[in-house]
């Protein structure tokens, strides 16, 4: 199957600092792309909907000006957490998928801020 | 609004025993119904799918049948084994929605030799 990989897997900051997150479709092009929150022995939460080439749609309650995404190509998209504070610590999960075709999902990324 | 509910873990059962996880649903819309499985330290990868009512995924010895009249899509598997332990996620997107999915809490599923 195609494969997702995200960057770093695992990362620390201090609070008040930024941190990107890069996700990546290995095998091909992905049209849309999606950013999910998870906390431990909790569901998956949808965070925002990009399309390459335009702006995130994001989910009711998400800040968008704290979690900055950008899709610049067809095989990356980027989340940057911006001043990051401890209730930011989390696992980010990004998907892909191509066209109407099935979502892949990525490893995850642990953000730990201290 | 959309939402999916699933029975709590961890579920704890020995190798060749009876799996059953369920999930049920509420949608707005006519939505279609997904298991994925998250192993340790991966991604979670599509288990199986239904697109209508009464359609039957199906998929490693694992099935789900797509239940309208009871909104349910139950994940069963006659013979668990020690490799099936993982988190298993139901999940639902509706269609013209743009693909967005929408999970229950996960269910933790532990298989013991």
């Amino acid at each position: 199957g195609a494969v997702v990989s995200q960057h770093p897997s695992w990362v620390i900051c201090k609070s008040g600092t930024s941190v990107k997150i890069e996700c990546r479709s290995l095998d091909f092009q992905a049209t849309t792309m999606f950013w999910y929150r998870q906390f431990p022995k909790q569901s998956l939460m949808l965070m925002a909907t990009s399309n390459e080439g335009s702006k995130a749609t994001y989910e009711q309650g998400v800040e968008k000006d704290k979690f900055l995404i950008n899709h610049a190509s067809l095989t990356l998209s980027t989340l940057t957490v911006t001043s990051a504070h401890p209730e930011d610590s989390s696992f980010y999960i990004c998907s892909a998928r191509e066209r109407e075709f099935e979502q892949y999902f990525g490893p995850g990324t642990r953000l730990t801020v201290t | 609004g959309n939402s999916v509910t699933q029975m709590e873990g961890p579920v704890t059962l020995s190798e060749e025993a009876f799996l059953t996880i369920n999930c049920t649903y509420t949608a707005t819309g006519y939505p279609s119904l997904f298991w994925y499985v998250q192993y340790p330290g991966e991604g979670l990868q599509l288990l199986l799918k239904a697109t209508k009512a009464d359609d039957k995924g199906s998929n490693k010895g694992f099935e789900a049948t797509y239940r309208k009249e009871t909104t349910s899509f139950h994940l069963e598997k006659g013979s668990v084994q020690v490799s099936d332990s993982a988190v298993y996620f139901c999940a639902l997107s509706i269609y013209n929605q743009g693909g967005k999915l929408i999970f229950g809490q996960g269910t933790e599923l532990s298989v013991k030799p």
